[in-house]
């Protein structure tokens, strides 16, 4: 398809579980971000890649976060030992440079993870 | 810190009625500021941005402007539509080596014909 693509769009998993979200960004966008957004708050920033490094992960909440994007492409984002605070809808972007130069990101519609 | 705050919603009209959905901002140094929209179902979309102040950024018959002595970007639109019901996040970008966006909590807007 055309837009950012993630998956799966749910995820129910069980406290201390290890859980993987991927997406894949539009063809050609050389930046991808990874959002996290709880229940009746806006999206908050967890890492961006520029290519296949990690520019910025700043945001990821503690070190059971890991994300990769081994070819500059697809990314995966890696939770262990999840706990029930994790449960959120976490979001996938793309753009084609950076958002600071355009700020238009391109948004998948994200990974609804539930953690029990 | 930077942040961004917007109204709480939800914000109930009937069409055609006027709109307006408040943010406003605090941020070191001159940010970029972005309204980014969200339609049942969908991914969340760039509705319009501002560089710089007095910017005025428009789309969709939405309307905001840079207002840095306020620093607020309010969102307008002077006759709404059903179609306009969707969540609308107000958002910040800092000039410099940060490239990450930081969104206020959102605003739900219903329309009801």
């Amino acid at each position: 398809g055309a837009g950012v693509s993630q998956t799966p769009s749910n995820k129910v998993t069980e406290k201390g579980k290890y859980v993987e979200l991927r997406c894949d960004p539009i063809s050609g966008h050389t930046a991808l971000y990874w959002y996290r957004q709880s229940l009746g708050q806006g999206p908050e920033f967890l890492i961006y890649f520029q290519g296949t490094g990690a520019a910025d992960d700043s945001g990821l909440p503690n070190d059971r976060f890991f994300a990769v994007r081994p070819e500059g492409s697809v990314s995966t984002l890696k939770i262990q030992r999840t706990e029930r605070g994790d449960s959120a809808v976490y979001l996938c972007a793309s753009s084609l440079t950076s958002a600071g130069l355009t700020g238009e990101l391109f948004f998948g519609e994200g990974s609804r993870l539930t953690v029990l | 810190g930077n942040s961004v705050t917007q109204m709480e919603g939800p914000v109930t009209l009937s069409e055609e009625a006027f709109l307006t959905i408040n943010c406003t901002y605090t941020a070191t140094g001159y940010p970029s500021l972005f309204w980014y929209v969200q339609y049942p179902g969908e991914g969340l979309q760039l509705l319009l941005k501002a560089t710089k102040a007095d910017d005025k950024g428009s789309n969709k018959g939405f309307e905001a402007t840079y207002r840095k002595e306020t620093t607020s970007f309010h969102l307008e639109k002077g006759s709404v539509q059903v179609s306009d019901s969707a969540v609308y996040f107000c958002a910040l970008n800092l000039p410099g080596n940060t490239d990450k966006l930081i969104f206020g909590t959102g605003t739900r807007l219903q329309v009801f014909p």
